[in-house]
């Protein structure tokens, strides 16, 4: 099966930064997908990474290292409205399926 | 992207009654998806809903309980048969326009069952 730890919780304040690790253990890789999930509603896509490397968007950017199956989202300049629950999603080699990780809550304070 | 809607979009059902829920895309796509997300819980896949043929169901998930239908590129159902509470759960459409691609979500439905 597939193996993919993130932290349950986090707790930042407005306006500081928050990195949230992902790692990984799976039957090959092609693709590492961070979504962004509110309460109550869908996942949203935030970014996806497939080779190594540091990928920015705006004040979101997610990193990779397929040698040592880890990827991290960074949240800069955090708003009350970042608070939610952020997934990370692993396409093995070889699969159009996604799995996904348990997600990790992050509560923005003022 | 693609734009999803599901519907309904949520509903309270009688134990030992069945559900269909629709997804309905704005373009056609390649892969339509079937998730459940329990309370607290992150996404586990149901099956892979294929165009013209029978879905693709991952273990723990059967037909029987799950009947999923896929007529066309743009549109595909998910029933919930013989429903129980352990059955409450929000239930999530995806697609990938194309097959490898990013996964886009539906607002899901959020089904309880008494």
């Amino acid at each position: 099966g597939q193996n993919i730890d993130q932290p349950t919780e986090m707790t930042a304040t407005e306006g500081a930064i928050v990195q949230i690790n992902c790692t990984y253990q799976t039957s090959g890789f092609n693709g590492l997908f961070w979504y962004q999930q509110h309460a109550g509603e869908a996942p949203t896509f935030l970014s996806y990474n497939v080779l190594d490397g540091l990928e920015e968007k705006g004040r979101f950017s997610s990193f990779l290292s397929r040698s040592k199956g880890y990827s991290y989202l960074l949240l800069k300049e955090l708003q009350m409205k970042d608070s939610a629950s952020y997934l990370c999603a692993v396409r093995p080699s070889n699969d159009y399926k996604l799995s996904f990780g348990a997600g990790t809550t992050v509560t923005v304070r003022a | 992207s693609a734009v999803i809607s599901q519907k309904p979009s949520r509903d309270i059902c009688q134990r030992g009654t069945s559900l269909t829920i629709q997804c309905q895309v704005d373009s056609q796509v390649t892969m339509m998806f079937w998730y459940r997300q329990q309370p607290g819980q992150s996404l586990t896949l149901i099956a892979t809903a294929n165009q013209g043929s029978e879905a693709t169901y991952e273990s723990g998930f059967v037909i029987d309980k799950f009947p999923i239908s896929r007529p066309n590129l743009t549109f595909s159902t998910l029933t919930v048969s013989n429903m129980s509470p352990e059955d409450s759960s929000i239930y999530l459409c995806s697609v990938e326009i194309q097959r490898g691609e990013t996964q886009y979500f539906g607002p899901g439905t959020r089904l309880l069952v008494l």
